[in-house]
C-alpha cells in the first residue's frame, strides 16, 4: 500500500466500553509498532510485533490493553473497559526488517480516542 | 519513559530565519532520529544519525550528534511557513533487541510568514 493506514480516524466512546483500533502496515513491512500520544505528552511505546515472534508487550500500561497481528499484516489494538485516561492519539508504525536499529519507522495518521 | 528532552518547548521565528532545536538523552544509543508532526497526527521521518556519526545533512536540515554530551541538534535553514509543526527527537537504545523509539516531548515550531 501507499502508506500505513489506521481506522477509525476518530473514536468517541463511553467510559467502561471496549474499543478496537485497526492498523494496516505498509505491504512487506515485517515490524509493526503501536504508540500512544497523550495530550501534552510525547509518544509512548506500547507494543511491537516482528514476524511470527512473540510480541514485545512491555509498553502496555495495563492488562486492559491487548493487541494482535493476524497473518503478519493487519494489527488490532483492543482496550477493554476504557477509562478517561485512555484518551489519546494511538499511532501505528511499520518498518522493514527488524531488529530495526537503523530502519526508519513509517507512521500512520493515528486514531484519536476520546473516552467520555 | 521519555528519554529525549527537546528544547525549546516552543519556538517562533520569521520566515527565512534559521530554527535550531536541541535534544538531550540519557542512555547509550544506537541512533537518533528526528520526526515532524503536523496537527497532532501522523509523524514523518526526517533524518537519522547513527551513534558513530557527528553530523548529517538532508536538504535544509542539518543534524549534529554529540554522544559525549548525549545531545543532538536539528537546524532548519531558511525556514518556510510550511515548516510550522512539532519536531520530536527519538532514540533507539544500544543493545540487543533494541528497536522501539523513545520520544521526547517535542518542540513546537511556528514560522511566521
Amino acid at each position: 500500500g501507499a502508506g500505513v493506514s489506521q481506522s477509525p480516524s476518530n473514536k468517541v466512546t463511553e467510559k467502561g466500553k471496549d474499543v478496537e483500533l485497526r492498523c494496516d502496515p505498509i505491504s512487506g513491512h515485517t515490524a509493526l509498532y503501536w504508540y500512544r500520544q497523550s495530550l501534552g505528552q510525547g509518544l509512548e511505546f506500547l507494543i511491537y510485533f516482528q514476524g511470527n515472534s512473540a510480541p514485545d508487550k512491555s509498553g502496555l500500561p495495563s492488562d486492559r490493553f491487548s493487541a494482535e497481528r493476524t497473518g503478519g499484516s493487519v494489527s488490532t489494538l483492543t482496550i477493554q473497559r476504557t477509562q478517561q485516561e485512555d484518551s489519546a492519539v494511538y499511532l501505528c508504525a511499520s518498518s522493514l526488517v527488524a531488529p530495526v536499529s537503523y530502519n526508519e519507522q513509517f507512521f500512520g495518521p493515528g486514531t484519536r480516542l476520546t473516552v467520555l | 519513559s521519555q528519554q529525549g528532552e527537546e528544547d525549546p518547548q516552543a519556538l517562533s521565528i520569521q520566515e527565512g530565519e534559521n530554527a535550531t532545536m536541541n535534544c538531550s538523552y540519557k542512555t547509550s544509543i544506537n541512533n537518533l532520529q528526528w520526526y515532524r508532526q503536523n496537527s497532532g497526527r501522523g509523524l514523518v521521518h526526517l533524518i537519522l544519525i547513527r551513534s558513530n556519526e557527528r553530523e548529517k545533512h538532508s536538504g535544509r536540515l542539518r543534524v549534529t550528534l554529540d554522544t559525549s554530551k548525549k545531545s543532538s541538534s536539528l537546524l532548519i535553514t531558511a525556514s518556510r511557513a510550511a515548516d510550522t509543526a512539532s519536531y520530536f527527537c527519538a532514540t533507539v537504545n544500544s543493545g540487543a533487541g533494541s528497536y522501539q523509539l523513545t520520544f521526547g516531548k517535542g518542540t513546537k515550531l511556528s514560522v511566521i510568514p
